[in-house]
């Protein structure tokens, strides 16, 4: 069964340092997508990143990159130089083919930026 | 930008009432899901629909959940006869294709009573 899982349920940064989201997942799957959202408050869920499994390179979106440990079953999100709207709920997602396009997602992570 | 739109914002019903959430999916796509997220919990697929029908269904999908595309336009999430544990916030999500990135609503929130 393939599981997501967030460990931080809160985290929170100083405006303009960096912080890491973690996110482990469970498959016995070799090619699947991984994915993070983010929902603030009171708005929709927005993609972040999106990684493919068969890709080595790390994707990366301009402040927000992953590392992706394949073999460690690893996707962690860090983002750079923080700014006061990147303040929001981070989901972590995991998709496959043969889960018939339907998204995982881990529990969460809120985070805080701070002035 | 085109986005995916839900009414109502919040809908608060009676146990055993049945009630219809509405979706308005991106215009161009062809994947439809429903999710739902129990406070405090994480969000839970429920069902994704291609074509006019369902593809894929998860454990909470029961007899109780129907879906329906009535129009060339909405996606409904029916639940006949609400139980209180229902209550959560239901998601709809649309995609232009699979493995693409999932477009979601702002959710309705169901509050059962």
């Amino acid at each position: 069964a393939q599981t997501v899982t967030q460990s931080q349920p809160e985290m929170s940064v100083q405006e303009a340092e960096t912080v890491t989201l973690s996110c482990t997942y469970d498959t016995s799957e070799s090619d699947y997508y991984l994915f993070w959202y983010k929902q603030p408050p009171s708005r929709q869920m927005i993609l972040v990143i999106r990684q493919e499994a068969y890709k080595q390179q790390n994707a990366t979106e301009n402040r927000f990159s992953v590392n992706f440990q394949k073999a460690a079953k690893s996707f962690s999100l860090k983002i750079s130089d923080s700014q006061l709207g990147d303040a929001a709920m981070y989901f972590c997602a995991y998709n496959h083919v043969n889960t018939g396009n339907q998204f995982y997602f881990g529990t969460g992570t809120s985070l805080t930026v701070i002035p | 930008e085109p986005e995916v739109t839900q009414t109502p914002s919040h809908q608060v019903t009676q146990m055993g009432q049945e009630v219809i959430l509405r979706c308005v999916p991106i215009s161009n796509h062809l994947y439809f899901y429903w999710y739902r997220q129990i406070l405090g919990q994480k969000v839970e697929f429920l069902v994704s629909f291609y074509n006019n029908e369902i593809s894929e269904k998860s454990e909470i999908f029961d007899d109780q959940f129907s879906v329906e595309r009535p129009d060339g336009s909405n996606f409904t999430l029916k639940i006949r006869s609400t139980k209180l544990e229902d209550s959560a916030m239901y998601f709809c999500a649309s995609s232009g294709g699979p493995f693409n990135e999932q477009f979601f609503g702002p959710g309705t929130r169901l509050t059962v009573l």
